[in-house]
C-alpha cells in the first residue's frame, strides 16, 4: 500500500506568516491527492482537492502544488482561524485511501 | 443535502463486543463507497477500511484486517463498524465518511469509542 510521510508534524507560527507542509507518496500518485484541515473535537474539511484545486468556499491564502510524489501546502499569510492540524491523503490507490501523520500549527 | 449521523459515544470494558452505526441520507447510499477512519487521541488519521453497500463489496486497510467487521444494511441505509473484543488500545474517535471523489467531502459527526476497565 501507498505510504505517506507529511512534514513537518509539528510547526509554530505567527499570524502573518507564509506556512508551507509537505508531503511525499511512497510512489507516484500523480495529482491523486486531498489536503484537509481538522480542528479539535471536529471531523476534516476538505481545503485542496486534485493537488491544486481549492475547494469552494476555502480562502485563496490556501493554495496547494506538487505531483508524482512529492506535495506541497502553503498558506500565505496566517490568520487566527488557521491555527489547525493539517492532513494529506493520496487519492489513487482506490478505494484504500491513506492518509499522512498529520501537521500541527500552533501560534508562535 | 448529504449527511452522514453517526451513532453516540461509548463506554466498553475490555474484551466487551461493539458496533457503532452510520446512517447516510441525501445521497444513493448504494452507488458510494463508504469508509472509516480512526483517529486515536492526540494522533492522525488511519483509514480502516471501506464498503461498496450496493454490492457489497469490502476492503480493508491492511492494520485493520482480522480486527474489526465493516457491514452496511443498504435497506436503511447505514453502515457499521464493529468489534468482537475491545482492547484498551481501541479508544478512539471514529469517523465515516463517503470515499472522496473530486471535491465531495461528507464525513460523519465521529463517534468517540472509550475502552477502560
Amino acid at each position: 500500500d501507498i505510504q505517506m510521510t507529511q512534514s513537518p508534524s509539528s510547526l509554530s507560527a505567527s499570524v502573518g506568516d507564509r506556512v508551507t507542509i509537505t508531503c511525499r507518496a511512497s510512489q507516484s500518485i500523480r495529482n491523486y491527492l486531498n489536503w484537509y484541515q481538522q480542528k479539535p473535537g471536529k471531523a476534516p474539511k476538505l481545503l485542496i482537492y486534485a493537488a491544486s484545486s481549492l475547494q469552494g468556499g476555502v480562502p485563496s491564502r490556501f493554495s496547494g502544488s506538487g505531483s508524482g510524489t512529492d506535495f506541497t501546502l502553503t498558506i500565505s499569510s496566517l490568520q487566527p482561524e488557521d491555527f489547525a492540524t493539517y492532513h494529506c491523503q493520496q487519492t489513487y490507490s482506490t478505494p484504500l485511501y491513506t492518509f499522512g501523520q498529520g501537521t500541527k500549527l500552533e501560534i508562535k | 443535502e448529504v449527511q452522514l449521523v453517526q451513532s453516540g459515544a461509548e463506554v466498553k470494558k475490555p474484551g466487551e463486543s461493539l458496533k457503532i452505526s452510520c446512517q447516510g441520507s441525501g445521497y444513493s447510499f448504494t452507488s458510494h463507497w463508504i469508509g472509516w477512519v480512526r483517529q486515536m487521541p492526540g494522533k492522525g488519521l488511519e483509514w480502516m477500511g471501506i464498503i461498496y453497500p450496493g454490492d457489497p463489496d469490502t476492503r480493508y486497510s491492511p492494520s485493520f484486517q482480522g480486527q474489526v467487521t465493516i457491514s452496511a444494511d443498504k435497506s436503511i441505509s447505514t453502515a457499521y463498524l464493529q468489534w468482537s473484543s475491545l482492547k484498551a488500545s481501541d479508544t478512539a474517535m471514529y469517523y465515516c465518511a463517503i470515499l472522496p471523489s473530486g471535491n465531495a467531502d461528507y464525513w460523519g459527526q465521529g463517534t468517540l469509542v472509550t475502552v477502560s476497565s
